[in-house]
């Protein structure tokens, strides 16, 4: 199995400043054939199911602000919000769906300073 | 708009079973593969199984291959997880999730709660 390794467990980052987390996986999520990396990102606040934020390492999915950014191939990944706003108070996870299990980080916790 | 509406939870003895149920709406249910992600309380997301649009292919987590199920009816827009010898480290909220190409987990229901104890 793919293990997923997030870092840090949590941060605290001051309105409109930067955060920044990382995700390793242990073996490459890069899949040849398309030159695609096969990891997701997730948020999820408080009392809610996760949204999906970003796949294909650096895709942002529809309608999520553009101060959300991902980056990264093969085995290390950052998700990186420019500007903390308030409401991206929330937990967030990588996934990757290279290989069965797709297996997730074990998550960040993103607060205000 | 699509909607997934999970259902089936409750408390359950350790050994016993329960069928969680997900009501899907708002898109063409059999054109995508569906998974179930689980999150134990305060812990983070566990991905737990998977099925294709068809219903041809299944993928289990190692904690619960053997146990669990995953099966769905396209007649009824309706995805499954049968869940037996169930044990106390089972005890999680259960979301349905939608897939899609390129990606996986594009929408979440709101879980179903699923307590495992004596």
């Amino acid at each position: 199995d793919i293990v997923m390794t997030q870092s840090p467990d949590s941060l605290a980052v001051s309105l409109g400043e930067r955060a920044t987390i990382n995700c390793k996986s242990s073996q490459s999520v890069l899949y040849s054939s398309n030159n695609k990396n096969y990891l997701a990102w997730y948020q999820q606040k408080p009392g809610q199911p996760p949204k999906l934020l970003i796949y294909w390492a650096s895709t942002r999915e529809s309608g999520v602000p553009d101060r959300f950014s991902g980056s990264g191939s093969g085995t290390d990944f950052t998700l990186t919000i420019g500007s903390l706003q308030a409401e991206d108070v929330a937990v967030y996870y990588c996934q990757q769906y290279y290989n069965p299990p797709l297996t997730f980080g074990g998550g960040t916790k993103v607060e205000i300073k | 708009e699509v909607q997934l509406l999970e259902s089936g939870g409750g408390l359950v003895q350790p050994g016993g079973s329960l069928r969680l149920s997900c009501a899907a709406s708002g898109f063409t249910f059999s054109n995508y593969a569906m998974t179930w992600v689980r999150q134990a309380p305060g812990k983070g997301l566990e991905w737990v199984s998977a099925i294709t649009g068809g219903g041809d292919s299944t993928y289990y987590a190692d904690s619960v291959r053997g146990r669990f199920t995953i099966s769905r009816d396209n007649s009824k827009n309706t995805l499954y997880l049968q869940m037996n010898s169930l044990r106390a480290e089972d005890t999680a909220v259960y979301y349905c999730t939608k897939d899609r190409e390129g990606a996986k987990n594009e929408y979440w229901g709101q879980g179903t709660l699923v307590t495992v104890s004596s």
